[in-house]
């Protein structure tokens, strides 16, 4: 089965700063890769997603980057803000199959 | 936002009892899933649904039973409730299984087992 491994497991930027948070999968037939966040106490949200057949997507001050080759993703926070601040997780998934989801990155943006 | 909606929010039992969570999705989505989150913020997947059949089992004590009555309802009933089943659980749901289908969780239900 897929295994995605996500990187770093926490961190710390000061506000205004740029994140960035790594993932790696395994099966290369993995094609869709979403990003959630989960404010604490909340539900996990989507706040991007990629699919295999683009190679990077932007949506305002979030973007994410997909290398097929290398079998690894990233999500890309500029500007961030202390409402940035959460528990980002990366997935990957195949068609007709579950969502494998990475460990969680605890984001901390200070002020 | 009632997507996804669970109840209770939150639970508190003895070991040994018996507990049942529910969920509901008014998405029209034919893909449902529960989730386990421990304290360390993994999100394991439990069991997924699709059109009321059962897809995924992952490897989940069977004091787990889940049920769907139909695509819009996946319940989760737990027997025998022991102190490492405290955790919180997410229901989700999506328009097909897995693939390209974003999945929308409901706002958990947070289980304490004393």
């Amino acid at each position: 089965g897929e295994n995605v491994e996500q990187h770093p497991s926490t961190l710390s930027v000061q506000e205004g700063d740029s994140a960035v948070i790594k993932c790696t999968y395994s099966d290369s037939a993995s094609n869709y890769f979403p990003w959630y966040k989960q404010e604490l106490g909340k539900r996990p949200q989507l706040i991007i997603d990629i699919r295999s057949n683009v190679g990077e997507k932007k949506d305002q001050r979030i973007a994410v980057t997909l290398n097929k080759t290398a079998k690894h993703f990233s999500l890309h926070i500029t500007e961030t803000q202390p409402e940035d601040s959460a528990v980002y997780f990366c997935a990957a998934s195949t068609p007709g199959n579950q969502f494998y989801f990475g460990t969680g990155t605890s984001l901390t943006v200070i002020p | 936002d009632t997507a996804v909606s669970q109840t209770p929010k939150y639970l508190v039992t003895q070991m040994g009892n018996d507990k049942s969570i529910k969920c509901e999705q008014n998405l029209g989505h034919d893909t449902m899933y529960w989730y386990k989150q421990d304290s360390k913020k993994f999100l394991k997947i439990m069991f997924s649904y699709n059109n009321k059949e059962l897809i995924i089992n992952e490897t989940v004590p069977n004091r787990f039973s889940p049920k769907s009555p139909d695509k819009a309802h996946l319940n989760l009933h737990i027997n025998s409730l022991e102190l490492g089943d405290s955790a919180v659980y997410f229901c989700a749901s999506s328009q097909d299984h897995g693939g390209y289908g974003t999945q929308y969780f409901g706002p958990g239900t947070r289980l304490l087992v004393l």
